[in-house]
């Protein structure tokens, strides 16, 4: 398996730009996470869901941030407008709901916002 | 989910036994004991879980206390490559709940 595929794996873009971030969890996985890591705060949860409905949204900082997850194949992480205080490495995993206890990670993308 | 102290950083000689400390002592009967740890720029690996008997695996090996308060994660032969963040995560079981990450240990492996 591929395992999670994350894209793009970075981008640079100007304050007040729409940035979309995309997650293929891996095969057959029912739980899909997003998070965010920055020197200040670490790793923090935004939101996670399990069979494709969010579970817990908590962890968006704002209205400006959005996730969505249409099926069971992809998701996207959407921040509109764009701040510099987004830039950050930002992290996907998958797991399966009941029979693991392991959460797989992406390479994560790391935005830069200017 | 409990919370989880650990010492921000330590040092290992490569081939020697790592072993790292985990203390979580407000956890609760139902709570288990995950480490991960992430290698400078990757995304967290999973490395072992634990609710309260000792595990071992192809990775390394978990030593939970018989009151549960605290743990020891011990990489038995050290290498260059586990130089890395270590976490210690206490939280309900199963996969499909969110972790909740602390500032783990730092591990240097040196030759």
């Amino acid at each position: 398996d591929a395992g999670v595929i994350q894209s793009p794996r970075h981008e640079v873009t100007e304050m007040g730009q729409e940035v979309t971030l995309r997650c293929k969890p891996i095969s057959g996985h029912n739980s899909l996470f997003w998070y965010r890591q920055t020197m200040m705060r670490g790793l923090e949860l935004l939101i996670y869901f399990n069979n494709n409905v969010p579970i817990d949204d908590s962890g968006m900082p704002e209205d400006r941030f959005s996730a969505k997850m249409p099926n069971a194949s992809f998701s996207t992480l959407k921040i509109q407008p764009s701040e510099p205080r987004d830039s950050a490495v930002y992290f996907c995993a998958s797991s399966l709901t009941r029979q693991a206890y392991e959460q797989y990670f992406g390479p994560g993308t790391r935005l830069t916002v200017t | 989910d409990a919370k989880t102290t650990q010492p921000p950083s330590m040092d290992c000689a490569e081939g020697r036994a790592a072993n790292l400390p985990c203390n979580h002592s407000t956890i609760s009967g139902n709570e288990y004991v995950y480490w991960y740890r992430q290698i400078h720029s990757q995304g967290p690996q999973y490395i072992i879980h634990g609710l309260k008997n000792n595990e071992t695996n192809e990775m390394a090996s978990l030593i939970i206390t018989e009151d549960r308060k605290s743990s020891t994660l011990i990489l038995p032969h050290a290498t260059l490559r586990d130089t890395a963040v270590y976490y210690c995560i206490v939280r309900r079981g199963g996969a499909g709940t969110a972790l909740i990450f602390g500032k783990g240990t730092t591990l240097s492996v040196s030759s």
